[in-house]
């Protein structure tokens, strides 16, 4: 299996403009996690799918952020409009089952708001 | 969910074992240990988990307390390449709605050649 894949790997837009992250889980996993990385905040938990149903978006940082999961193989991030303070490292990561053990990350998707 | 207390930076000699703590001391019952690393520009990497007995794969190991308060993973034989971030995060396991992981500062190890 080539992992979770995470597109673009690098996006550089301007403000106010739209932006879409993609993410392909691991084929047969059934939770999705989006998670953004920053300098001052660190890893932070934005939004999580299990069975293609938003179980907590509480991390998710305002209207202009919104995500969803159409089917097992596809998620989509997206901020409209975006701002500088977007700027960060989004990872998308998945896995499998319930127990969940481990979970794996994509390569991150490094994301600049000019 | 518990917290975690984990050193900001550690230093470790190449080929030597490297022994990360970490304090959990309100960790509940039901809630595991697990360690992962971020080498720099990836994304996090599972390394291992662990409730209450020691545990060991092909990575590391890991040493819970008896009281479950702390723990230390142990790289036994640290190479160039296990420089990294390395986040000790306590989660419930198998209770649906709690698969998230939450991550904190982590230990910043460094290996010196």
């Amino acid at each position: 299996d080539a992992g979770v894949i995470q597109s673009p790997r690098h996006e550089v837009t301007e403000m106010g403009q739209e932006v879409t992250l993609r993410c392909k889980p691991i084929s047969g996993h059934n939770s999705l996690f989006w998670y953004r990385q920053t300098m001052m905040r660190g890893l932070e938990l934005l939004i999580y799918f299990n069975n293609n149903v938003p179980i907590d978006d509480s991390g998710m940082p305002e209207d202009r952020f919104s995500a969803k999961m159409p089917n097992a193989s596809f998620s989509t991030l997206k901020i409209q409009p975006s701002e500088p303070r977007d700027s960060a490292v989004y990872f998308c990561a998945s896995s499998f089952g319930t127990p969940n053990t481990e979970a794996f990350f994509g390569q991150g998707t490094r994301l600049t708001v000019v | 969910d518990a917290k975690t207390t984990q050193p900001p930076s550690m230093d470790c000699a190449e080929g030597r074992a490297a022994n990360l703590p970490c304090n959990h001391s309100t960790i509940s019952g039901n809630e595991y240990v697990y360690w992962y690393r971020q080498i720099h520009s990836q994304g996090p990497q599972y390394i291992i988990h662990g409730l209450k007995n020691n545990e060991t794969n092909e990575m590391a190991s890991l040493i819970i307390t008896e009281d479950r308060k702390s723990s230390t993973l142990i790289l036994p034989h640290a190479t160039l390449r296990d420089t990294a971030v390395y986040y000790c995060i306590v989660r419930p396991f198998g209770v649906f709605g709690n698969e998230k992981l939450t991550f904190g500062t982590g230990t910043r190890l460094t290996i010196i050649p």
